[in-house]
């Protein structure tokens, strides 16, 4: 276990489905991050939050949206996804906000699939 | 274009082999170098490198890194079963301040008894 959770941890939806990630960290981390892991390729980070405020991000589509209430919850908001979104959704949170110097913790991802 | 580059992608080996993992990296404002293992789940943290030439050690693990030459490396003794494992090396960029990994794509190693 490192601290961070996700739910759920598969997920099946169609096209034209609305879904919600959940992300929760129980480290007392400030900064909150959504990454993308599609077979044979790298890592691609989607999101950043720092201290709630969303810092990065990286080109992602608008069939993606984060959310951060609060320093300990993440959210990642599906709609009208399509087949090549089908991925791992792995959130990770660090201590700091001050770049790179702080390990980041994942959580055990979201396997989704959309039909 | 920052990119992270990992060698080999797959590797099998028998238990008791040494192995050595490789990374290099293109990145412009290079801030550090963690060294992940990912098996059916979450990766789990092995080493973050800041400084060229000092080796960290865990166990049968060590990684150092070359900021000269840009490349780091992961090396495995006595390698385990339970080393089996996709190895992830991330490069941490610093001019955003965001905390933002450049991920290569892994070396999937496979250790067999």
């Amino acid at each position: 276990e490192t601290g961070v959770t996700q739910t759920p941890r598969h997920l099946v939806m169609g096209m034209t489905n609305k879904k919600s990630l959940k992300c929760e960290q129980h480290l007392g981390h400030n900064a909150m991050y959504w990454y993308k892991q599609s077979a044979k390729k790298p890592l691609e980070l989607m999101f950043v939050y720092s201290l709630e405020e969303r810092v990065e991000n990286n080109s992602v589509p608008s069939r993606f949206s984060p959310e951060c209430p609060n320093s300990s919850h993440l959210f990642l908001h599906l709609h009208t996804l399509q087949p090549e979104d089908s991925a791992l959704y792995l959130c990770a949170s660090s201590q700091g906000r001050r770049g790179s110097l702080y390990e980041q913790f994942f959580g055990p991802g979201t396997r989704l699939t959309v039909l | 274009e920052d990119k992270v580059v990992q060698s080999p992608l797959s590797l099998v080996v028998h238990e008791g082999d040494t192995v050595t993992l490789n990374c290099s990296y293109e990145v412009t404002n290079f801030r550090s170098l963690l060294w992940y293992k990912q098996e059916k789940k979450a990766p789990t943290f092995l080493f973050m490198l800041t400084s060229s030439g000092i080796e960290k050690k865990s166990g049968r693990l060590s990684s150092i890194l070359d900021k000269k030459e840009l490349f780091s490396i992961l090396n495995i003794t006595a390698t385990q079963t339970g080393d089996s494992a996709v190895y992830l090396c991330a490069v941490g960029e610093g001019s955003s301040n965001t905390g933002k990994l450049i991920f290569g794509q892994g070396t999937t190693l496979q250790v067999k008894p």
